[in-house]
């Protein structure tokens, strides 16, 4: 089925540890997003690429790197975890912010 | 602080009745956009309208937007259960797509 598939759905990290979530799209999508959903907070923009070859942070972009691998595909890497980044990641893609976007299912990491 | 923010927080209602929800913002818009998410999974989107629009429909759904107040609406009528889900307002603002800002939803509670 067409759309934004992430991996893992669920992992628990230790404090310190580093792990990479990986996002791929399949449909043709120039733009894709990076953005972490906590409670109260609503979402908030962690990195984002306009176009393959390009990235760019968004408003918490500390404590974490992207990578834009191709057109389909757009990483999200934590290096150092920490508490702090308890949260439910999503990837999304779209044409621009003319347009709508897709969304992943999401990723729910706990950092202890 | 958020740009666009959702108004009521938590809204509960009998199937077949309709439901409403309201978004403000603060910073004039290129366009705005709601999104729906069901427990645990991604934001679906739902209907983007843009500043030169004042209404669109969709379905069930019906989207004002009133640029001199900064506000927006959405309209689910003849509600059923399958529509209990968080909403979401989307604020896009020309200039980047790191200007597209989140609202904390509104949680809708369809009782059967």
């Amino acid at each position: 089925n067409a759309g934004v598939t992430q991996t893992p759905k669920f992992q628990v990290l230790k404090t310190g540890q580093s792990m990479t979530l990986q996002c791929a799209q399949d449909m043709n999508h120039n733009s894709m997003y990076w953005y972490r959903q906590d409670p109260g907070m609503g979402l908030r923009l962690i990195y984002y690429s306009a176009s393959e070859g390009t990235t760019d942070k968004g408003e918490v972009p500390n404590g974490y790197n992207v990578s834009r691998l191709n057109k389909r595909e757009f990483s999200l890497r934590l290096e150092s975890a920490a508490p702090s980044q308890t949260s439910v990641y999503f990837c999304a893609s779209s044409y621009g912010t003319e347009n709508g976007y897709t969304f992943g299912s999401g990723t729910r990491l706990t950092v202890v | 602080s958020q740009q666009g923010e959702e108004d009521p927080q938590a809204l509960s209602i009998q199937e077949g009745e309709n439901a409403t929800m309201n978004c403000s913002y603060k910073t004039s818009i290129n366009n705005l956009q709601w999104y729906r998410q069901n427990s645990g999974r991604g934001l679906v989107h739902l209907i983007l309208i843009r500043s030169n629009e004042r209404e669109k429909h969709s379905g069930r759904l019906r989207v004002t937007l009133d640029t001199s107040k900064k506000s927006s609406s959405l309209l689910i009528t003849a509600s059923r259960a399958a529509d209990t889900a968080s909403y979401f307002c989307a604020t896009v603002i020309s200039g980047g797509y790191q200007k597209v800002t989140f609202g904390t939803g509104t949680k809708l509670q369809v009782i059967p």
